[in-house]
C-alpha cells in the first residue's frame, strides 16, 4: 500500500531563506507527483507536476525534484516571502489508469516578516 | 472561467438528517473528484467520475454516502443519515485529464454534524 510522508509537519523560516519541503513515498512505482498548496480555509492550488520520466520541474522561485528510485520528492523555494505561508501537500498517482492522487499529511510553513 | 464551485460553503446539522453537498467542475473537463479532509486522516479521495460516469467509489465510506453527477456541469455528494464522525472538509475537484494534467479544487465544503 502506497504511503505519501512529508517532514516536518510544520516549519517557521525568516523572510528571504531559501528552503526546501520533503516528501517521500513507499512504493517508488508512481506515474505522476504533484505538489499543491493550501492556504487556510481554501482549497488547493496545484504548484507543480513533475511526471516520473522527469527529474524537476520549475516554475518562478518554486522547484520540484523527482527520485523515483528512492521514493523521494523536494519542492524548493527560492527567497522565501511572507505570502509563501501556506500548507504545502504531495500526492502521487500510482499509476496512469487510476485517477486516484495519494496525499502526504502536508507541511505548513510559516515565513516571518 | 470562475473555477471550480462548490455550495454550501459551511453546512451544519444535526446527526441522522441529510445532507447535500454540490459541485459544479470547471467547464470541459471530463474527470470529477469527491475528496474528504480530516486532520487525522488527510485528504482522502472518496469517488471520482469520468464523463459522468462513476469511474471509482472505492473510498466511499459507506452505503449512506452516494454521489451522483446528471450531467457535465453538476455533481452532488448526499450523507444520509449523517453522523458526527462524517464532520469534515469535502473538496470537489475536475481536471481535462487524469494522466498528465494539474488537478483544480473548489474551496470545500466545511461540514459540522453535531
Amino acid at each position: 500500500k502506497q504511503e505519501v510522508t512529508q517532514i516536518p509537519a510544520a516549519l517557521s523560516v525568516p523572510e528571504g531563506e531559501n528552503l526546501v519541503l520533503n516528501c517521500s513515498f513507499t512504493d517508488s512505482a508512481i506515474y505522476n507527483l504533484q505538489w499543491f498548496r493550501q492556504d487556510p480555509g481554501k482549497g488547493l492550488t496545484s504548484l507543480l507536476l513533475i511526471q516520473s520520466s522527469q527529474r524537476e520541474q520549475t516554475s518562478g522561485r518554486l522547484n520540484a525534484s523527482l527520485d523515483k528510485s528512492s521514493g523521494r520528492s523536494t519542492l524548493y523555494i527560492a527567497a522565501s516571502q511572507p505570502g509563501d505561508s501556506a500548507t504545502y501537500l504531495c500526492a502521487v498517482r500510482p499509476s496512469s489508469n487510476t485517477g486516484k492522487l495519494i496525499f502526504g499529511q502536508g507541511t505548513t510553513l510559516q515565513v516571518k516578516p | 472561467d470562475a473555477g471550480v464551485i462548490q455550495s454550501p460553503r459551511h453546512e451544519v446539522t444535526e446527526m441522522g438528517q441529510e445532507v447535500t453537498l454540490r459541485c459544479k467542475p470547471i467547464s470541459g473537463h471530463d474527470y470529477l473528484f469527491w475528496y474528504r479532509q480530516t486532520m487525522m486522516r488527510g485528504l482522502e479521495l472518496l469517488i471520482y467520475f469520468n464523463n459522468n460516469v462513476p469511474i471509482d467509489d472505492s473510498g466511499m465510506p459507506e452505503d449512506r454516502f452516494s454521489a451522483k453527477m446528471p450531467n457535465a456541469s453538476f455533481s452532488t455528494l448526499k450523507i444520509q443519515p449523517s453522523e458526527p464522525r462524517d464532520s469534515a472538509v469535502y473538496f470537489c475537484a475536475s481536471s481535462s485529464d487524469i494522466v498528465g494534467e494539474k488537478l483544480f479544487f473548489g474551496s470545500g465544503t466545511q461540514l459540522s454534524v453535531l
